[in-house]
């Protein structure tokens, strides 16, 4: 069964680092999303991506967020100067044609220290 | 505030027993409504979605409920078991196919 492949799945990181998440969506799907969720609280949107473009973006998804898709399959977000508070999960989704379904991959683990 | 939240953070089950987990929703726009299971360290799996012009959907040993009266999402799950141990989100899509806003979740615990 396909399915949503993230690396890595931890990262520590020293504050101001930058740091790139990689993804790669379910090679059929359209729609690319990042969430995050800090230990214990609920799953939160930073972002979505359609057509090679920002769709939509959440108010954690400041200036020092961006987000690529390089090349055909991967899909990354890059955190230009981390912060200690950016310390969480964080999960990369995707969605087919229709947009609505959206199926998340096993995150990756963020540490900022 | 938040646009879904839950009643119950916690729910313990013996196995064979049947669970419900609720959700609330305030978004009267929302029209798509998910499910997902999140075991420890994992990312949250898919479980089953309705839309809004339904009242029931029916998976395998689960069950959505919604009332949109009341603006209530619920999850059944049938003869629970061991594995069904995790924390439940339900999220919901305001209309748009660009992300879902999820609730806070319910940590279900199968007891033997």
């Amino acid at each position: 069964e396909p399915e949503v492949t993230q690396t890595p799945s931890h990262q520590v990181t020293q504050m101001g680092q930058e740091v790139i998440l990689r993804c790669v969506p379910i090679s059929n799907h359209l729609y690319f999303y990042w969430y995050r969720q800090i230990l214990g609280q609920k799953v939160e949107f930073l972002v979505s991506f359609y057509n090679n473009e920002i769709s939509e973006k959440s108010e954690i998804f400041d200036d020092q967020f961006s987000v690529e898709r390089p090349d055909g399959s991967n899909f990354t977000l890059k955190i230009r100067s981390t912060k200690l508070e950016d310390s969480a999960m964080y999960f990369c989704a995707s969605s087919d044609q229709f947009g609505e379904t959206q199926y998340f991959g096993p995150g990756t683990r963020l540490l900022v220290l | 505030g938040e646009s879904v939240g839950l009643h119950l953070p916690t729910l313990s089950v013996q196995e064979g027993d049947n669970s419900i987990i609720n959700c609330a929703y305030s978004n009267s726009a929302s029209d798509y409504f998910i499910w997902y299971k999140q075991e420890s360290g994992k990312g949250p799996q898919f479980i089953i979605d309705i839309r809004s012009n339904m009242d029931k959907r029916q998976g395998q040993r689960v069950t959505v409920l919604l009332n949109k009266t009341v603006k209530h999402l619920s999850l059944q799950i049938a003869a629970t078991q061991p594995g069904d141990s995790a924390v439940y989100f339900c999220a919901e899509n305001e209309g748009s196919n660009y992300k879902l806003t999820f609730g806070k979740g319910t940590l279900l615990t199968v007891n033997p």
